[in-house]
């Protein structure tokens, strides 16, 4: 098994641009969990997915920010417009369910001018 | 909603010596508390977890201890080795979502 996969692993950009990031999850895995990464706030769940269906999304910092997960082996987290706050590793993670051991991707570390 | 402290922020040993992660939470209604490495760069891995039916589980050098009434959790390494340095993460789980404690960076000198 490959794990849960991530791309791109890195992403430079300049402020006003949009960011795409992709996430494949553990195959068999229902579950998906979409994490930022900073050193002032710690790990952050920005949302979650229960069979494809986004269950909790009340850490999705503003509207800027959207992720989507049109099946079970896809998903995208879109930041549009970007902005150098957003600057942050950004990690998906997949599980069996909601209550099982959470697999984590290798990140994307996010840049933004 | 679920909080989670963690102390210390930074923790350094020697070699051999144990060391001793501590997290609080809040919600009493919490029932699984994991505990992840991360070394510089790479990603969260789980290294060992406890569920609320539990007081104490081992795997070889490291123990978790769960205390519900005082809502509180500890990471425990014996025998530190170098390759222990890392951060560790606690997390308790609340309505289906992993709350993270902010982290405790180890280093085991030699």
């Amino acid at each position: 098994d490959a794990g849960v996969i991530q791309s791109p692993r890195h992403e430079v950009t300049e402020m006003g641009q949009e960011v795409t990031l992709r996430c494949k999850p553990i195959s068999g895995h229902n579950s998906l969990f979409w994490y930022r990464q900073t050193m002032m706030r710690g790990l952050e769940l920005l949302i979650y997915f229960n069979n494809n269906v986004p269950i909790d999304d009340s850490g999705m910092p503003e509207d800027r920010f959207s992720a989507k997960m049109p099946n079970a082996s896809f998903s995208t987290l879109k930041i549009q417009p970007s902005e150098p706050r957003d600057s942050a590793v950004y990690f998906c993670a997949s599980s069996l369910g909601s209550t099982y051991e959470q697999f984590f991707g290798p990140g994307t570390r996010l840049t933004v001018l | 909603g679920e909080n989670v402290e963690q102390h210390p922020s930074t923790l350094s040993v020697q070699e051999g010596d144990s060391a001793v992660i501590k997290c609080t939470y809040s919600d009493s209604a919490s029932n699984y508390f994991p505990w992840y490495k991360q070394e510089l760069g790479k990603r969260p891995q789980l290294i060992i977890d406890i569920r609320s039916n539990v007081g104490e589980k081992k795997d070889q050098r490291i123990a978790v201890t769960l205390n519900k009434t005082a809502k509180h959790f500890s990471l425990h390494i014996t025998e530190t080795q170098p390759e222990d340095s890392a951060v560790y993460f606690c997390a308790a789980r609340s309505t289906d979502k992993l709350i993270f404690g902010t982290g405790t960076r180890l280093q085991v000198f030699p």
